[in-house]
């Protein structure tokens, strides 16, 4: 079955520490790969997109066939930057189940 | 205009009742979508219309009815629910037909409580 899994519910870091979001996929053949974040009462909005393989508010994510992963990262964390985040794959949009990132002064 | 906007923004009915939620966009995107968001959840997709046809129906309660009068807009329509009903339903769209290979535009949600 087609999966996105986010194994941590919780991320919490201090304000310029480095920040890592862990995504794997399990999909048969060459899925799409998103990032999307929720910040707090705003609209789900997309971040990043593998294909495009941008940084987009210092965040890149780079896809990595072998391990079946997509990890979110950011080398100095922000307060800004605390929100929901969610890790897609298509065919159709399947979400893992989000990471709440906490980002502390 | 870059948006998806959904209307209305909060619904309270009844399970007795009829009522419809909207979504449209004015980027000429081909592809609009519903999702359904529980608290603390991630979506999960409920339709998607291609091209003003459905193509996707993930198993919908039919008391969920979908519509599509044209390719700006698409609405949801809403009958007999139940409590558990009660949720964040999300409007996305995005530019390609036929899946969700391209990158999705989301509306603000209606946000629904089924009483």
């Amino acid at each position: 079955a087609q999966r996105v899994t986010q194994p941590e519910k919780l991320l919490s870091v201090f304000k310029g520490a480095p920040v890592e979001l862990k995504c794997n996929y399990s999909y048969s053949g060459s899925p799409e790969l998103f990032w999307y974040v929720q910040y707090s009462r705003q609209r789900l909005q997309l971040l990043l997109r593998h294909i495009s393989r941008e940084s987009i508010k210092g965040f890149t994510a780079d896809l990595n066939k072998g391990e079946t992963s997509f990890h979110l990262k950011k080398p100095f964390a922000q307060e800004e930057d605390s929100a929901m985040y969610y890790c897609a794959a298509s065919e159709k949009l399947v979400f893992g189940k989000g990471t709440k990132l906490t980002v502390n002064p | 205009d870059t948006e998806v906007t959904q209307t209305p923004k909060h619904l309270v009915m009844g399970m007795t009742n009829k009522k419809s939620l909207k979504c449209e966009q004015h980027m000429g995107h081909r592809a609009m979508y519903w999702y359904k968001q529980k608290a603390k959840k991630p979506p999960e997709l409920m339709f998607v219309y291609s091209y003003e046809k459905l193509s996707i129906n993930e198993s919908v309660p039919s008391r969920f009815s979908p519509e599509c009068p044209n390719s700006s807009l698409l609405n949801l329509h809403l009958h007999a629910l139940q409590p558990e009903d009660s949720a964040l339903y999300l409007c996305a769209s995005s530019g390609s037909p036929g899946g969700a290979r391209n990158e999705q535009y989301f509306g603000p949600g209606t946000r629904l409580t089924v009483t």
